[in-house]
Order: C-alpha cells, then sequence, then structure tokens
C-alpha cells in the first residue's frame, strides 16, 4: 500500500522567513496531494492541493510543487508570520471513491515573532 | 451551519466498556471517514464508507465498527475498550469522486482508564 513519508518532523523559523516541508510517496498511481494544517485543538484543514497533471500550485505565500518522477511534493511557505504556526500534513491518494488518503507524520511548525 | 458535527466531544470511559461516537455531515457528500489521532499526532486512517462499499484499514481491530444508518451519519461503535485506544478521534467526509477536500469534524478525545 502507499507509504508517505514527511520531513522534518519540526520546523522553526523567524517570522518573514520561508519554511519548506517534503513529502516522498510510494505508489506512483497516487495522483492527488492536498496539505492540512491543522492548529492546536483544531481539526485538520485544507490549504492547498494538487493533482497529478500539475507540477506547481500557488495560492497566495503558499505554494506546492509535485515531482512525479521523483514521487516527492514540498509544500513552500513564504513571508511566514506567527499565525501559521500549527502542524502541517501532508497526503496522497489514488483516484476513484476508495482512494483514501494516507498522511504524513506532520511537521510542527513554530513561527518565532 | 456546522459541515460536520462529531458527539460527543469528550468521552472518558474506564477498561472493558462499549461506546459509540456519532458523526453527521450536511454537506451532501458521499463518502465518510474515521480517523485515528494518537499521542503523537499521527492521523490514521481507520474506516472509509460510502453507499456502496465499507473499506477497512486492516490493522483496525474488529472491536471497532461503523454503522451508517443514513448516507449523513456514520457512527463509530468500540467494545471492550482498552487503554490503546486512548485517542482523539476525526470524522470526515468528501465528494466521491472525483478525489477532494476532506472536511474534518472537531474530533473526540476518547481516554480509557
Amino acid at each position: 500500500g502507499e507509504n508517505v513519508e514527511q520531513h522534518p518532523s519540526t520546523l522553526s523559523v523567524q517570522e518573514g522567513d520561508s519554511a519548506v516541508i517534503k513529502c516522498t510517496y510510494s505508489d506512483s498511481a497516487s495522483n492527488y496531494f492536498p496539505w492540512y494544517k491543522q492548529e492546536l485543538g483544531k481539526r485538520p484543514q485544507l490549504i492547498i492541493d494538487i493533482r497529478s497533471n500539475v507540477g506547481e500550485k500557488k495560492d497566495q505565500r503558499i505554494a506546492v510543487t509535485l515531482n512525479k518522477t521523483a514521487k516527492h511534493f514540498s509544500l513552500h511557505i513564504t513571508e511566514t508570520q506567527p499565525e501559521d504556526s500549527a502542524v502541517y500534513f501532508c497526503a496522497a491518494s489514488k483516484g476513484g471513491s476508495q482512494g483514501n488518503l494516507i498522511f504524513g507524520k506532520g511537521t510542527k511548525l513554530s513561527v518565532k515573532p | 451551519d456546522t459541515a460536520v458535527s462529531q458527539t460527543p466531544k469528550y468521552l472518558v470511559t474506564q477498561m472493558g466498556n462499549d461506546k459509540s461516537i456519532k458523526c453527521e455531515q450536511n454537506l451532501g457528500h458521499d463518502t465518510m471517514y474515521w480517523y485515528k489521532q494518537d499521542s503523537k499526532k499521527f492521523l490514521k486512517i481507520m474506516f472509509s464508507y460510502n453507499n456502496k462499499e465499507l473499506i477497512i484499514n486492516e490493522t483496525v481491530p474488529n472491536r471497532f465498527s461503523p454503522k451508517s444508518p443514513d448516507k449523513a451519519h456514520l457512527n463509530l461503535h468500540i467494545n471492550s475498550l482498552e487503554l490503546g485506544d486512548s485517542a482523539v478521534y476525526f470524522c470526515a467526509s468528501s465528494q466521491d469522486s472525483p478525489k477532494g477536500e476532506q472536511y474534518f469534524g472537531p474530533g473526540t478525545r476518547l481516554t480509557v482508564t
């Protein structure tokens, strides 16, 4: 089955710096790659996603890149702010109704003011 | 209006008891899920279910069983609770295909003493 590795497990940056979180996946049939943000005590919420027919997607300060050949994808956050502090999860799934999301183990991002 | 709701929010019970967690979504989604998030924040899929098929993660003990009275509800029943079942349980839902955003409920923190 699918296996998703996520690095680093913790990341501390200064406010205004960029943060990069990387994930690799094992199943070449996976074609949907979302990123979720989970603030302390809250539910995970989707912040951006990418599908296998796209190499890069951007939404304001957040971008995701996908390299299908190497089977890895990354989350980039620019101009980080203290409210970006949270746990970020990458995930991968296949298409179709039973393509369950397999999550990485999460990255705890701390943005210091 | 809450998109995905769960009850109860907190559940404290003793080993050996049987308990249920309820989940409801008002998004008209086809598929619902249960996830377990342990103390290390790992998010693991337990079940996915739509009106056609139940997919069970093979690592889930058969003490756990999902029950869906209708398309908008997926309840989680747990028999003979064990200490290791202590975790936060999240319900989620999504549109079936193409694979899209999963909307998570607020979570139920289960503590087994």
